[in-house]
């Protein structure tokens, strides 16, 4: 998707942390949404978050926004091997379908 | 509960021919979007429908149509194919297409164009 991006890979050690970030251009996106997808798979939703908080904490998952800057972050705590895959960020168009506009991708390999 | 379903899990076709995707919503669930995804990419939208009615349409040519029965399931048309209509087709459901509502995904359809 050209208006939402993120960078291509992502590479850390079991136990750290993980963060991956995606910037997006449309102002008037109100939701916007983490999803995994394991090989061969579809989409799994992880997490969301609306536009009127800074901040939402599921579990191992943080997520950040910053509108200002139009920046979106997805920490991964004590990251497992499981949790290798690649995570999409997505945000909602305000438009009569509500589509949702995709990044390509952030491919994260957790290294035992 | 079942999630969407989609059918088949695979396709292959040749150039030239036409397919049809199939998809069931959860239960309960009114509106259905399709999206494809090419390898190394991510889902890019293709339509949107509701009640049986088209409400979005992504920036696909018109080889591609779509429709929503009764009971929600919709099926994804594809015309005169082309090698690079190759991809992941993916079925999402939501209750309603409203901002709030979260959008689920199925397993998708893999086609394959030679």
């Amino acid at each position: 998707g050209e208006d939402v991006e993120q960078s291509l890979f992502l590479s850390v050690r079991e136990g750290d942390s993980s963060v991956i970030n995606c910037t997006y251009t449309d102002s008037s996106s109100t939701y916007l949404y983490w999803y995994k997808q394991e090989p061969g798979a579809g989409l799994q939703l992880l997490t969301y978050i609306f536009s009127n908080m800074d901040m939402k904490q599921d579990q191992r998952l943080t997520v950040l926004l910053n509108k200002k800057d139009k920046h979106l972050s997805l920490r991964i705590a004590d990251t497992q091997t499981g949790d290798s895959a690649i995570y999409f960020c997505a945000e909602k168009r305000t438009d009569s379908s509500y589509k949702l506009i995709f990044g390509s991708g952030t491919r994260l390999l957790v290294r035992p | 509960d079942a999630g969407v379903t989609q059918s088949p899990t695979h396709l292959i076709k040749t150039r030239g021919q036409q397919v049809t995707l199939r998809c069931s919503p959860i239960s309960g669930h009114k509106s259905v979007s399709w999206y494809q995804q090419v390898l190394g990419q991510g889902p890019q939208f293709i339509f949107q429908y509701y009640e049986k009615e088209e409400r979005g349409r992504g920036n696909f040519p018109d080889r591609f149509s779509a429709r929503q029965f009764p009971n929600y399931s919709s099926e994804l048309n594809v015309n005169a194919l082309l090698l690079g209509d190759s991809a992941l087709y993916l079925c999402a459901s939501s209750l309603v297409p409203d901002l709030q509502e979260t959008q689920y995904f199925g397993p998708g359809t893999r086609l394959l164009v030679l």
